[in-house]
């Protein structure tokens, strides 16, 4: 159980137009979802936490109107790069769990979107 | 804030065993959880501790000190497959981010040789 799909896994994109990312999960409901980025061999990084009905809360330094992130299902979140730029290429994953995170209850990861922006 | 030092990069061969210390530094802890991540693949739960000791899952292991706030996991009998980056992180410690919110580490790349 507890299975995460992001869709595209992969979009190129040119500079200057938006790019839709897309997170479910599959077999329960998130109330929580989290979107991470992270850069050839480097960490993840947070950018923000995607709550259902409500704003996201995004990360210092992570731009709410260039990152745009709507929940609004229990087991939907879309994350829109808008404006895109070629600095904005990067792996994106989303992830969920099923509640606070511990050993039984950990995060499970989408399977990413690599961005390429031209 | 919250920040986790591990080994950026470690080499070893098929049937050795590694260990990849981590280090952290938070304002309140919830537990020590590893991941591991292949090349362009999405992060795979490991292991999770959240109290002092030794928890083993097959090849796997993690331990805890919450005293020295430092953990290891231990990768015994390598495998070419075990080839990927190994992530440690810990939970925030605010009740309002739901109990689910990670901060990573910086990763270690294990690269197993023949």
């Amino acid at each position: 159980g507890a299975v995460v799909s992001q869709h595209p896994s992969w979009v190129i994109c040119k500079s200057g137009t938006s790019v839709k990312i897309e997170c479910r999960s599959l077999d329960f409901q998130a109330t929580t979802m989290f979107w991470y980025r992270q850069f050839p061999k480097q960490s993840l990084m947070l950018m923000a936490t995607s709550n259902e009905g409500s704003k996201a809360t995004y990360e210092q330094g992570v731009e709410k109107d260039k990152f745009l992130i709507n929940h609004a299902s229990l087991t939907l979140s879309t994350l829109t790069v808008t404006s895109a730029h070629p600095e904005d290429s990067s792996f994106y994953i989303c992830s969920a769990s099923l509640g606070p995170v511990s050993g039984n209850s950990p995060l499970h990861f989408g399977n990413g979107t690599r961005l390429t922006v031209t | 804030g919250q920040s986790l030092e591990q080994p950026s990069e470690v080499t070893a061969v098929e049937g050795a065993i590694v260990q990849i210390n981590c280090t952290y530094q938070t304002s309140g802890f919830y537990g020590l959880s590893w991941y591991q991540q292949h090349d362009g693949g999405a992060p795979t739960f490991l292991s999770y501790n959240a109290l002092d000791g030794l928890e083993e899952t097959g090849r796997f292991s993690s331990f805890l000190s919450r005293s020295d706030s430092y953990g290891y996991l231990l990768l015994q009998e390598l495998q070419m497959k075990d080839s990927a980056s190994y992530f440690c992180a810990v939970r925030d410690p605010e009740i309002k981010a739901a109990g689910n919110k990670l901060t990573f580490g910086g990763g270690t790349r294990v690269l197993v040789k023949p």
